[in-house]
């Protein structure tokens, strides 16, 4: 199989406040993971690309500084959404990249910022 | 940059089949994926092809490839309340981030 999980599935935070959001693949070693973000009714946005062991690559638009990633271990990479405000609520999907470039997707995790 | 086209709807009555196409600009792509997203949920990988395959066929979904024309579709037999989700047509060259088109919204009339 391969299995990736995330945790929370749903967070209710405050604005200004931080959130961090876990990627962990369950039956696999992942050397790369993406983390992509879902508005309403429309398709997946890259955010970046978490190798473990090294610095994410941000695409292009999207705050270093405001989501921090971390890819502590080959099973596990942090979305860490700092300061949050209202205009971050959305669905942050994160996928696993296996051997053989299959991606797998967590369920993700629904942020609402109030 | 690269593009991946899918058309927004699509409506099938239960027991017919569903087909779903896509197209993509990427000439470099090597791998085609279908992911299926049911409400409140991430993606499930349906099916994947590589690019030097013209046909794949799981059960009861059938993925062809026709690669000069940079159409990718995807096959559902005997459609069930149970398939209606969106499906997303994705391709990457390997080793990169995907690339997703929009999504198709299935609908499945019982």
């Amino acid at each position: 199989g391969a299995v990736v999980s995330q945790h929370p599935s749903w967070v209710i935070c405050k604005s200004g406040t931080s959130v961090k959001i876990e990627c962990r693949s369950l039956d696999f070693q992942a050397t790369t993971m993406f983390w992509y973000r879902q508005f309403p009714k429309q398709s997946l946005m890259l955010m970046a690309t978490s190798n473990e062991g090294s610095k994410a690559t941000y695409e292009q638009g999207v705050e270093k500084d405001k989501f921090l990633i971390n890819h502590a271990s080959l099973t596990l990479s942090t979305l860490t959404v700092t300061s949050a405000h209202p205009e971050d609520s959305s669905f942050y999907i994160c996928s696993a990249q296996k051997q053989g470039n299959e991606q797998y997707f967590g369920p993700g995790t629904r942020l609402t910022v109030t | 940059g690269e593009d991946v086209e899918q058309s927004l709807f699509l409506s099938v009555r239960e027991g017919d089949s569903s087909v779903i196409n896509c197209t993509y600009t990427d000439s470099s792509s090597t791998y085609l994926y279908w992911y299926k997203q049911e409400p409140g949920a991430g993606l499930q990988l349906l099916t994947y092809i590589f690019s030097n395959m013209d046909m794949k066929q799981d059960q009861r979904l059938t993925v062809l490839l026709n690669k000069k024309d940079k159409h990718l579709s995807l096959r559902i037999a005997d459609t069930q309340t149970g398939d209606s989700a969106i499906y997303f047509c994705a391709e990457n060259e390997g080793n990169t981030p995907l690339v997703f088109g929009k999504g198709t919204r299935l609908s499945v009339i019982a």
